[in-house]
């Protein structure tokens, strides 16, 4: 069965740095999505991507966040420069709408730990 | 996006049916009622998706009524493996919706014991 293939599976960085977090999502989907969740709360939505575009972000996503695919395979979210709070699971995810419905797979996640 | 309410969480055991229900009291003409199962540390798994009527693939059950305000994922003869968080969506996930942002709530614990 396809899957959204994320790395690395954990990233340890010092506050400050830039950290770029990949996904490979599953090859015949166009629709892409980055989520975080942090340790004990909720799946929250970072930005969905489509066509080469952002078509929609949360309040998270600020200008300290990137998304981008670089060739037809990859799709990555760069965070500029890290703080504390940026400490969560990192969800990538892609979607297809087979059988009418958008249904949205999601990798097995990158845990970012911010220092 | 309509706001769904789910029980925090739910005891079974082994082989039991599992009925999970989530209340969209306002839920539009073109929304889908979709479930994801998530395990600890790993990313939501989607379970199934419906409008209207019953869904059945070959791990769950999905009945909404025809009103669609209210929906119930059944887990057939559940196992200590089905221990997980489920989660209710409700969204506009038809193409033209497409790019749609999912918004996951608390869930449903769900725990399955011996």
């Amino acid at each position: 069965e396809p899957e959204v293939t994320q790395t690395p599976s954990h990233q340890v960085t010092q506050m400050g740095q830039e950290v770029i977090l990949r996904c490979v999502p599953i090859s015949n989907h166009l629709y892409f999505y980055w989520y975080r969740q942090i340790l004990g709360q909720k799946v929250e939505f970072l930005v969905s991507f489509y066509n080469n575009e952002i078509s929609e972000k949360s309040e998270i996503f600020d200008d300290q966040f990137s998304v981008e695919r670089p060739d037809g395979s990859n799709f990555t979210l760069k965070i500029r420069s890290t703080k504390l709070e940026d400490s969560a699971m990192y969800f990538c995810a892609s979607s297809d709408f087979e059988g009418a419905g958008e249904k949205l797979f999601f990798g097995s996640g990158t845990q970012l730990s911010v220092l | 996006l309509a706001k769904t309410t789910q029980p925090i969480s739910m005891d079974s055991y082994e082989g039991q049916e599992v009925n999970i229900t989530c209340s969209h009291n306002n839920i539009a003409t073109n929304d889908y009622i979709t479930w994801y199962q998530q395990f600890p540390s790993q990313g939501p798994r989607f379970i199934i998706q419906g409008y209207k009527t019953k869904v059945t693939n070959e791990v769950a059950s999905l009945f909404i009524p025809a009103d669609r305000k209210s929906s119930t994922l059944s887990l057939p003869r559940v196992s200590l493996s089905d221990t997980a968080v489920y989660y209710c969506l409700v969204g506009d996930m038809s193409p033209a919706g497409g790019g749609n942002k999912l918004t996951f709530g608390t869930g449903t614990q769900l725990k399955v014991e011996l």
